[in-house]
């Protein structure tokens, strides 16, 4: 059980596009989802939290109307890069918390090339 | 405030001989601490939790980690190092004020030689 999925795994796009990332968990609704971003070797950094129904909560430095994140569902949060850039090229992970525990996905590979 | 703090960015050991990754954390609060893993490129993977019942703490692939809150720790260890165990891990520590946050560590890179 919790399981969380994101699609797509990995995803090259042109400098100036946008790309969506989706995060969906399986077997259970949850009403808090979270995503991080992972420079290399480094640890999670938090962007921001997801709450179904409302805005995103963004932490702090990181550009809301770059990283636009859309909870539409108890099951599905998106995470789109708009205008992206090489410097957007990361590791992305979302997590689902359903309760005080949270269930990660297995990230997605941005390259902007 | 919340943080957590691994000791050692890099860790290495022999395969068979024991694994000891060391954490700190500092809390106002009783916490929640998770130690995850994760391999090269891939996601991380929930190795065990400590959520205020036994302060010995077993998780998978043969890993555990004691609560100390004297000490403020919750390292990790493994009596007897693998070859698959090589990857990195991190300890984290969720805020218990309702926001279901994770802080992690800045993480321990294990190596394990032949």
């Amino acid at each position: 059980g919790a399981v969380v999925s994101q699609h797509p795994s990995r995803v090259i796009c042109k400098s100036g596009t946008s790309v969506k990332i989706e995060c969906r968990s399986l077997d259970f609704q949850a009403t808090t989802m979270f995503w991080y971003r992972q420079f290399p070797k480094k640890s999670l950094m938090l962007m921001a939290t997801s709450n179904e129904g409302s805005k995103a909560t963004y932490e702090q430095g990181v550009e809301k109307d770059k990283f636009l994140i859309n909870h539409a569902s108890l099951t599905l949060s998106t995470l789109t890069v708009t205008s992206a850039h090489p410097e957007d090229s990361s590791f992305y992970i979302c997590s689902a918390a359903p309760g005080g525990e949270q269930y990660f996905g297995p990230g997605t590979r941005l390259t902007v090339t | 405030a919340q943080s957590v703090t691994q000791l050692d960015s890099h860790v290495s050991v022999s395969e068979g001989t024991p694994v000891l990754l060391r954490c700190n954390y500092s809390s106002s609060y009783s916490p929640s601490l998770f130690w995850y893993v994760q391999h090269p490129n891939k996601g991380l993977q929930l190795l065990l939790k400590y959520t205020s019942a036994a302060t010995l703490v077993k998780g998978i692939n043969g890993f555990e980690a004691e609560f100390k809150k004297s000490e403020t720790s919750f390292h990790l260890t493994k009596p007897s190092a693998h070859m698959s165990d090589a990857a990195e891990y991190f300890c984290v520590v969720s805020d218990p004020a309702g926001t279901y946050k994770y802080i992690f560590g800045t993480g321990t890179r294990l190596k394990v030689l032949a």
